[in-house]
């Protein structure tokens, strides 16, 4: 099972909006509703943003959200701030033998 | 505060062994499955393993099936990775994390994570 496929970075200026996209195939993100996203700082442990495609958990900001559309699963950050600027990795459940894969990673930067 | 808090990492030599401790506080340790979850230096997140919640159910990325076990002690509200024949590519970070969701598949508490370094 191949991790899932990320832009390596992205960037944006603060109040502008970017998109992470994660690319999968139907055994995993296509198939399943079941994506997640999780942002790490450097020297943190990750922080869960974003499960179940689309729903935020309580403490989220609503600046974040999520989508997908066939193997490829979006998070969508609007008006960034500098403490976005981090690691966004997501994630899915998959039918393979691992049952769960992460993606490669995507560092954003606030310019 | 729901918390996990690993412990046992340290420095050890190829082809040999450690065990990972996660002590669990302030949650119903017996309601969840849980994960470990690992990040070698200046890389991604990559699946370990999981348990569900009587320690019955077992699953392993291949890279480390046959070498490493997972286990759980409900009693003690801890979770443990036993690590053998241990390999340089197995230097990471290892994260203990809690799964939700359908199959448990995402993880909403993360440990602050536990440093394994193999070499010689």
């Amino acid at each position: 099972q191949s991790a899932l496929t990320q832009p390596a970075s992205v960037s944006g200026s603060p109040g502008q909006s970017i998109t992470i996209s994660c690319t999968g195939t139907s055994s995993d993100v296509g198939g399943y509703n079941y994506v997640s996203w999780y942002q790490q700082h450097p020297g943190n442990a990750p922080k869960l943003m974003i499960y179940d495609v689309d729903k935020r958990p309580s403490g989220v900001s609503n600046r974040f959200s999520g989508s997908k559309s066939g193997n490829t699963a979006s998070l969508t950050i609007s008006g960034l701030q500098a403490e976005d600027e981090a690691y966004y990795y997501c994630s899915s459940y998959t039918s393979s033998s691992t049952l769960y894969v992460f993606g490669t990673g995507t560092k954003v930067t606030v310019l | 505060e729901v918390q996990l808090v690993e412990s046992g990492g340290g420095l050890v030599q190829p082809g040999g062994s450690l065990r990972l401790s996660c002590a669990v506080f302030e949650f119903t340790f017996t309601n969840y499955w849980m994960h470990w979850v690992r990040q070698a230096p200046g890389k991604g997140l990559v699946w370990v393993s999981r348990i569900n919640s009587d320690g019955s159910s077992t699953s392993y990325a291949d890279s480390v099936k046959g070498r490493f076990t997972i286990s759980r002690d409900n009693a003690k509200n801890t979770l443990y990775l036993q690590m053998n024949s241990l390999r340089a590519e197995d230097t990471a970070v290892y994260y203990c994390a809690r799964g939700l969701g359908a199959y448990y598949y995402y993880i909403d508490v993360w440990g602050k994570g536990t440093t394994v370094t193999v070499s010689s």
